[in-house]
């Protein structure tokens, strides 16, 4: 079974570290782009971040450019998100997500379609 | 960077009516643009991508439109499951437009 599972949420204060891990599972991961997404309670989804599959490209969203790091060990299946610098705003579920590809008449579509269930990270006093 | 507007932002419908959420990119994006649907306490799921490509295993009553900056979101017959959030997204800079959440009238 194709699975993803966040691990590493919790609370935080601000000006805190947290790292997050996703485990992937049932697919070769090596062969995909991750990503990571976040979900601030009651809003809407927004992507933060994510890495090539050698590890080689990375990027961001600006609001988390030079706080956040993302990296992944092929060896380990796994994705992960380092935060540092945590903010009440980065206050969210935070979801890794498989990114595929279909072939384009320039280039390729990319499309999230393995998501895990999320993990908390509240940044709070 | 690119904008994502979704329209509107919550409708009402019933079990069974044709529902259509618009989904405006600031400016052309092609068909790079993804469709998803997520339900209360639960990850989004994958519905169409490139615009218009029915994810294996999504029921055929979803189907997708548009290229440039304007894009649909069709449900051809709501059904009871279907009640939920959906979001657009770009696959350029990954951006997710606001939400359309579809609710029970």
């Amino acid at each position: 079974e194709v699975q993803l599972v966040e691990s590493g949420g919790g609370l935080v204060q601000p000006g805190g570290s947290l790292r997050l891990s996703c485990a992937a599972s049932g697919f070769t991961f090596s062969s995909y782009w991750m990503s990571w997404v976040r979900q601030a309670p009651g809003k809407g989804l927004e992507w933060v971040a994510n890495i090539k599959q050698d590890g080689s490209e990375k990027y961001y969203v600006d609001s988390v450019k030079g706080r956040f790091t993302i990296s992944r060990d092929n060896a380990k299946n796994s994705l992960y998100l380092q935060m540092n610098s945590l903010r009440a705003e980065d206050t969210a579920v935070y979801y890794c997500a498989r990114e595929s590809i279909a072939a384009a008449w320039a280039g390729y579509y990319y499309y999230m379609d393995v998501w895990g269930k999320g993990t908390t990270v509240t940044v709070s006093s | 960077d690119i904008q994502m507007t979704q329209s509107p932002s919550s409708l009402s419908a019933s079990v069974g009516d044709r529902v259509t959420i618009t989904c405006r990119a600031s400016q052309s994006i092609s068909s790079y643009l993804n469709w998803y649907q997520q339900k209360p306490g639960k990850a989004p799921k994958l519905l169409i991508y490139a615009a218009s490509s029915l994810q294996s295993g999504v029921p055929s009553r979803f189907s997708g439109s548009g290229s440039g900056t304007d894009f649909t979101l069709t449900i051809s017959s709501l059904q009871p499951e279907d009640f939920a959030t959906y979001y657009c997204q770009q696959s350029y800079s990954k951006g997710f437009g606001g939400g359309t959440k579809v609710e029970i009238k």
